[in-house]
């Protein structure tokens, strides 16, 4: 079954403790994107990948970290989270190009406290 | 740059219909549709290309207007199963947006019966 696989779903942190966000997905897609969704405001692209250990921002990267290093994983690095970072955050994958279906992971809500 | 969606909500009875518009300020290649129920993830509608083509799924529809920027999203006799929140995203036709999905801020969808 095509997927696209978060970890953990939901996460209690303290603020300042580094945490990571894994993401897996088994469709060979090329581009795997980062998104947080905060009430309101929809949601609002972080990072980026066209493919293996090409990554870029999106529209708000500030606080987090990611990186590139297979095909299938994309994990999402909180350095020293912030409560300012709770939120819902999906992960994301597509075949490279434009004008093709993006694939949603199930979300994970994290909250810094 | 986000989209703009309006309205950002709506509340309809069973039967009735809806239309949800996103109009983007820049040069757009695709308009992808996308509709969330709470806490989950977001699920995929459809796809427009430039070209200014209609599509439909049962009783959803939309249309993309290339030279206005602009798609909107047709909801026909609401059902209960309609509620949600609908987002739209924008492909740019080119340069650094080619390929780069943003989505709006999102309209929330209530149908009563």
């Amino acid at each position: 079954e095509a997927q696209v696989t978060q970890n953990p779903r939901y996460l209690i942190t303290v603020t300042g403790k580094k945490l990571t966000v894994t993401c897996s997905q088994n469709m060979n897609h090329e581009y795997m994107s980062w998104y947080r969704q905060d009430p309101g405001l929809g949601l609002r692209q972080i990072y980026y990948s066209m493919n293996v250990e090409v990554t870029d921002k999106g529209d708000v990267p500030e606080g987090y970290k990611v990186s590139r290093k297979e095909k299938r994983n994309f994990p999402l690095i909180l350095e020293s989270p912030s409560p300012n970072q709770t939120s819902l955050y999906f992960c994301a994958s597509r075949t490279q190009g434009a004008g093709n279906t993006i694939y949603f992971g199930e979300g994970s809500w994290l909250t810094v406290v | 740059q986000q989209p703009v969606q309006s309205p950002q909500a709506v509340i309809l009875r069973e039967g009735e219909d809806a239309v949800i518009n996103c109009s983007s300020s820049k040069a757009l290649y695709s308009v992808h549709w996308y509709r969330q129920k709470h806490g989950e993830a977001p699920v995929f509608l459809m796809i427009l290309l430039k070209g200014g083509e209609q599509k439909g799924h049962e009783k959803i529809s939309a249309s993309f207007n290339e030279k206005k920027q602009q798609s909107s999203l047709y909801l026909t006799a609401s059902q209960l199963s309609y509620s949600g929140t609908y987002f739209c995203g924008t492909e740019g036709a080119g340069g650094t947006s080619y390929g780069k999905l943003t989505f709006g801020q999102g309209t929330i969808l209530t149908v009563h019966p």
